[in-house]
C-alpha cells in the first residue's frame, strides 16, 4: 500500500521568510497530492491540491510541485505570516481512493 | 471550498454510555464520507469509509461493533461510540467527497471533541 513521509516535523521561520516542506510517496500509481492545514482544535482544510498531470501548482503565496519521477512533492508558503503557524499535512491517493497522510508538519512563523 | 458541518464540536459522556456524532456536507452531495480519529499531536488515523446506503469499511484494527456508522443519505453519516470508555476520548474529524468525474477534493468537518469520564 501506500506510505507516504513528511519532513521536516517541525518548522521554524521568520515572518516574510518561506516555508517548504516535502513528502515523499511511494506508490507509482498515486495521482492525487492534496496539502492540508491545521489549526489547534479545528479539522484539516485543504489549503491547495495538485494532480499528476500536473507538475506545479500556484495559489497566491501558496505553491506545490510535483516530481512523479522521483515521487514527491513540495509545499512552499512565501512571505510567511504569523497566521500562516499551524500543522500542515500532506497526503496521497489514487484516483477515488482513500488519502495516506504523511505525519504533518508544525509551522512556527515569529513576528 | 465546499462546507462540512459536525455535530457536537465537544461532548462529554459517561464510562458505557453511547454517544452520536453528526457529520453533514451543507453544499454538495459526498458520495464517500469518512471518519477518522486524531490523538494529540499525531497524525489523523483513518477509522472508516462508507458510500451512502451501503455498509462501511472499517480499516484494520477498529472494531465496528464499537463505532457504528450510517451513512443514510447523501448529505449526513453518523459515527456512534457505543459503550464509551475512557480510553475512546479523542478527537473525532468527519470528511466527505463528491466522487465526480472532475472532483477529487476531501474535505474535512471542524472535528469533535469527545471526553469519556
Amino acid at each position: 500500500g501506500e506510505n507516504v513521509e513528511q519532513h521536516p516535523s517541525t518548522l521554524s521561520v521568520q515572518e516574510g521568510d518561506s516555508a517548504v516542506i516535502k513528502c515523499t510517496y511511494s506508490d507509482s500509481a498515486s495521482n492525487y497530492f492534496p496539502w492540508y492545514k491545521q489549526e489547534l482544535g479545528k479539522g484539516p482544510q485543504l489549503i491547495i491540491d495538485i494532480r499528476s498531470n500536473v507538475g506545479e501548482k500556484k495559489d497566491q503565496r501558496i505553491a506545490v510541485t510535483l516530481n512523479k519521477t522521483a515521487k514527491h512533492f513540495s509545499l512552499h508558503i512565501t512571505e510567511t505570516q504569523p497566521e500562516d503557524s499551524a500543522v500542515y499535512f500532506c497526503a496521497a491517493s489514487r484516483r477515488f481512493q482513500k488519502l495516506v497522510f504523511g505525519t504533518g508538519t508544525r509551522l512556527l512563523v515569529s513576528p | 471550498g465546499a462546507v462540512v458541518s459536525q455535530h457536537p464540536s465537544w461532548v462529554i459522556c459517561k464510562s458505557g454510555t453511547s454517544v452520536k456524532i453528526e457529520c453533514r456536507s451543507l453544499d454538495f452531495q459526498a458520495t464517500t464520507m469518512f471518519w477518522y480519529r486524531q490523538f494529540p499531536k499525531q497524525s489523523l488515523m483513518l477509522m472508516a469509509t462508507s458510500n451512502e446506503g451501503s455498509k462501511a469499511t472499517y480499516e484494520q484494527g477498529v472494531e465496528k461493533d464499537k463505532f457504528l456508522i450510517n451513512h443514510a443519505s447523501l448529505t449526513l453519516s453518523t459515527l456512534t461510540v457505543t459503550s464509551a470508555h475512557p480510553e475512546d476520548s479523542s478527537f473525532y474529524i468527519c470528511s466527505a467527497r463528491e466522487d465526480r468525474v472532475e472532483s477529487y477534493e476531501q474535505y474535512f468537518g471542524p472535528g469533535t471533541r469527545l471526553t469519556v469520564t
